[in-house]
């Protein structure tokens, strides 16, 4: 039963262009959602987050949007920079108080690719 | 920013030998580590909760008799595959948090059993 969601396994963008992933998930008792970035051969690192009672992130090039009653979450990265391509995992964490203390559910992983 | 640092990166093993994986936090206490394990071009999937000073919580599928977990302080948790197999092979990733700041991942163990 997969809880979370990425249904694009890839996405090419040119730089300077907007980057758009989305992800999608079921369990209503997620609480907090994240976006994380791995390259080949690395642990993922985090990028952005965002809490339930909130619909909008923004840090820098990167702003997560989520949609509560989709159960859905996206992530902007404008404008997209070569150096973005990598593999984006979004995760979500449930009855964590809004933090990310609880166990993490993630997506199958999105390959971005920025051509110059 | 935080940073988790695991040991060893890779690691090439006979089958039946035991494999300890090293997961430490260098800049905060991390009151829960996770252990997560990933196969090629798929998700990361959670094997284990660990919290400092108690028995580690594993999801549903994962022996614990095999996949051993030690969380003996707020900085360091080890997994030990014990008696490792060929299909023991993968990509083990940790992970270690606070109340404070989300999770932050070490950069993994490549795991070869032959």
């Amino acid at each position: 039963d997969q809880q979370v969601k990425q249904n694009s396994p890839s996405l090419s963008v040119q730089e300077g262009r907007i980057s758009i992933l989305n992800c999608d998930y079921t369990n209503s008792m997620f609480d907090y959602f994240l976006w994380y970035k791995k390259y080949p051969a690395e642990g993922p690192t985090f990028l952005i987050s965002i809490s339930s009672i909130k619909d909008k992130n923004e840090d820098g090039r990167f702003t997560v949007f989520l949609n509560k009653s989709a159960k859905h979450l996206s992530l902007h990265i404008v404008p997209s920079q070569p150096g973005d391509s990598a593999v984006y995992f979004c995760a979500a964490s449930a009855n964590a108080g809004g933090t990310s203390y609880g166990k993490l559910t993630f997506g199958q992983g999105t390959i971005l690719t920025v051509h110059p | 920013g935080a940073v988790v640092s695991q040991h060893p990166s890779w690691v090439i093993c006979k089958s039946g030998t035991s494999v300890k994986i090293e997961c430490r936090s260098l800049d905060f206490q991390a009151t829960t580590m996770f252990w997560y394990r990933q196969f090629p071009k798929q998700s990361l999937m959670l094997m284990a909760t660990s919290n400092e000073g108690s028995k580690a919580t594993y999801e549903q599928g994962v022996e614990k008799d095999k996949f051993l977990i030690n969380h003996a302080s707020l900085t360091l948790s080890t997994l030990t595959v014990t008696s490792a197999h060929p299909e023991d092979s993968s990509f083990y990733i940790c992970s270690a948090g606070d109340m404070r700041q989300p999770q932050h991942f070490g950069d993994g163990t490549r795991l070869s059993i032959l």
